[in-house]
């Protein structure tokens, strides 16, 4: 079955980086769209962005664009969610999820189990 | 752009209960739905906005196309006090609705 496992909590200062892995066993992973969600403390679901690796095609979210970077590892099957000049509104969950189907147009039918991503100074 | 609505709706043990998701331009039929608890991950219940994925109860069922969909719950059992988002994925940016928050009354 289709596992996706996400790297441990963050704490970040405001202004710099963070990098939140998902490695993902049970299926195939190069024709099918990654995805990142995030979920600020209190509030609904946010997309962040996807990336399909068998055809490179990356999208991001507007208000996101410039300050995140989404990429896909083919050879150890894992994705990657890079934020930079973080505030403290993009403390958050992030969750990565592989669609249900291939295609790119599938909605998310697996989830990591989430990342939490702290900013603070 | 997904509107969904209400954004809080509180219903009791055996009601029957509908929630509404507007998208902003005709998105066909690639709308899903998500169940969410506290401290999980989402859970998909419905994708192409009408099939029921493997294992859930059929007592949830999906609606619509174009614009205008919904989500109907045909008798409220207690596991399924939670908060459903509405997705789009026909283009991208693919938006969720802002989210209903199914409480105990």
């Amino acid at each position: 079955q289709v596992q996706l496992v996400q790297s441990g909590a963050e704490v970040r200062k405001p202004g710099s980086s963070v990098k939140v892995s998902c490695k993902a066993s049970g299926g195939s992973f190069t024709n099918y769209a990654f995805t990142w969600v995030r979920q600020a403390p209190g509030h609904g679901l946010e997309w962040v962005g996807r990336i399909i690796p068998i055809f490179g095609i990356v999208n991001y979210a507007e208000k996101l664009q410039g300050r995140v970077m989404i990429t896909a590892d083919k050879s150890t099957s894992t994705a990657y969610m890079d934020m930079s000049s973080l505030t403290f509104e993009d403390t958050a969950m992030y969750y990565c999820g592989r669609e249900s189907e291939p295609g790119g147009n599938s909605p998310i039918g697996y989830w990591g189990q989430g990342t939490l991503v702290t900013v603070s100074s | 752009q997904m509107t969904q609505s209400p954004s809080s709706l509180s219903a009791s043990v055996g009601d029957r209960v509908s929630i509404s998701c507007r998208a902003s331009q005709t998105i066909g039929n690639y709308l899903s739905w998500y169940q969410q608890k506290p401290g999980k991950a989402p859970k998909l219940l419905i994708s192409s906005a009408s099939s029921l994925q493997s294992g859930v109860p059929s007592r949830f069922s999906g609606s619509g196309s174009g614009t205008d969909f919904t989500l109907t719950i045909s008798s409220l059992q207690p596991e399924d006090f939670a908060t459903y988002y509405c997705h789009q994925t026909y283009s991208t940016p693919f938006g969720f609705g802002q989210g209903t928050q199914l409480e105990i009354k």
